[in-house]
């Protein structure tokens, strides 16, 4: 298994650019998450998905979508980029009474 | 709604000293708690947890107990190690022994062991 992967693992965007960060897991969990973490300030949950086809909103969702067409693949898409949003990105997966699995993070900077 | 709320740090001890790091949380019902630990350049990992009241989790000589009358989740060690050194993260789910996908964080301590 490789748990769960994230891509790229460093990006630099322009103010207004849009990008899509990747996250996959091969272990068939249900529940995928993402989180930002930002220095002194934890980790704060951006979105969050049930189920294929199932997403909502977690504490900090402005400037961020998401969509769970697959178990496998949860991305994360970043409309329209701003320099609030430079950070490290974590997606996680669980499944029921498990553990959460945490993804190895991508380092984001908006210019 | 739910928080942590976690010592401040930056901690520094020598080997072999005794660590406590604080945790408290506010939370409706019967919440999980956890403490993650994040090494360096890397993701979190799960260190230990409680899922009710008066558990207690351990792992790798950490240990933390689920006090509900003080709302505390305290994280210790007997005698920390230099490859003890990381940010360690308090956390807590809504669910108790359910689905933990909606996690609530503390701010994180960084703790540092010097030989």
């Amino acid at each position: 298994n490789a748990g769960v992967t994230q891509t790229p693992k460093f990006q630099v965007l322009k103010t207004g650019q849009s990008m899509t960060l990747q996250c996959a897991q091969d272990m068939n969990h249900e529940y995928m998450s993402w989180y930002r973490q930002d220095p002194g300030m934890g980790l704060r949950l951006i979105h969050y998905s049930v189920g294929a086809g199932i997403t909502d909103q977690g504490e900090v969702p402005n400037g961020y979508n998401v969509s769970r067409s697959t178990t496998e693949d949860f991305p994360l898409r970043l409309l329209s980029a701003a320099p609030s949003q430079t950070s490290v990105y974590f997606c996680a997966s669980t499944a029921s009474g498990e553990k959460q699995f945490f993804g190895p993070g991508t380092r984001l900077t908006v210019l | 709604g739910n928080s942590v709320t976690q010592m401040e740090g930056p901690v520094t001890l020598s080997e072999e000293a005794f660590l406590t790091i604080n945790c408290t949380y506010t939370a409706t019902g019967y919440p999980s708690l956890f403490w993650y630990v994040q090494y360096p350049g890397e993701g979190l990992q799960l260190l230990l947890k409680a899922t009710k009241a008066d558990d207690k989790g351990s792992n790798k000589g950490f240990e933390a107990t689920y006090r509900k009358e003080t709302t505390s989740f305290h994280l210790e060690k007997g005698s920390v190690q230099v490859s003890d050194s990381a940010v360690y993260f308090c956390a807590l789910s809504p669910n108790s022994g359910g689905s933990n996908y909606k996690l609530t964080f503390g701010k994180g301590t960084l703790l540092t062991v010097n030989p």
